[in-house]
């Protein structure tokens, strides 16, 4: 089946740096991946839509400027936390639509900011 | 826009029991409709979805789900539930190839 490889899966960081975290589709191509952050216990909620080639669309309360998301290639997309503050601490999480217009998910990436 | 409701947010069961998960999607017209589930430390898996066609959907580990339009609703069951079913399981829903979740369902068997 198709999977969505996402790294790294922890990342412990200092208030004031910033994170890149990678979502790659290992055996099919996405023009469209998608950002999820994941609060304790609660849904996911959608932070970003990130196309191939083109910029991100971003939901509304999301700061553009703050997560940063390139999609390179078809098979990779990365979010960037800049200059994080501990309030950016949470679970983030990327698909990819994949064959059968499914959405396929990457494992998340549990971001700590001391 | 479209909002999903899980109105059972923490399931308790003994192996065996029967199960059936409530969901309920904001408005209907067509609609796309998934359910996932996120066992202890792994990645969001499908266990089923709703495209077209036969409202009673048959997904992987024995889950099925029953798309009914007049009532919104796209409930989640399995006859008899094993402990290995611990999860959390999620609603969602597809508006403008973005999938909008529910708040989820935390389901614990017991043996």
């Amino acid at each position: 089946g198709a999977v969505v490889s996402q790294h790294p899966s922890w990342v412990i960081c200092k208030s004031g740096t910033s994170v890149k975290i990678e979502c790659r589709s290992l055996d099919f191509q996405a023009t469209t991946m998608f950002w999820y952050r994941q609060f304790p216990k609660q849904s996911l909620m959608l932070m970003a839509t990130s196309n191939e080639g083109s910029k991100a669309t971003y939901e509304q309360g999301v700061e553009k400027d703050k997560f940063l998301i390139n999609h390179a290639s078809l098979t990779l997309s990365t979010l960037t936390v800049t200059s994080a503050h501990p309030e950016d601490s949470s679970f983030y999480i990327c698909s990819a639509t994949g064959p059968g217009a499914i959405q396929y998910f990457g494992a998340g990436t549990r971001l700590s900011v001391l | 826009a479209q909002s999903v409701s899980q109105h059972n947010h923490h399931v308790i069961l003994s192996e065996a029991a029967s199960l059936e998960l409530g969901c309920n999607y904001s408005y209907g017209g067509t609609v796309n409709l998934f359910w996932y589930v996120q066992y202890p430390g792994q990645h969001l898996q499908l266990l089923l979805k709703y495209f077209s066609g036969d409202p009673l959907v048959k997904g992987i580990k024995g889950f099925e789900a029953e798309f009914i339009k007049s009532k919104f609703s796209f409930n989640l069951r399995k006859p008899s539930v094993q402990w290995s079913d611990t999860a959390e399981y999620f609603c969602a829903v597809i508006e403008t190839d973005k999938l909008i979740f529910g708040t989820g369902t935390r389901l614990q068997v017991f043996p």
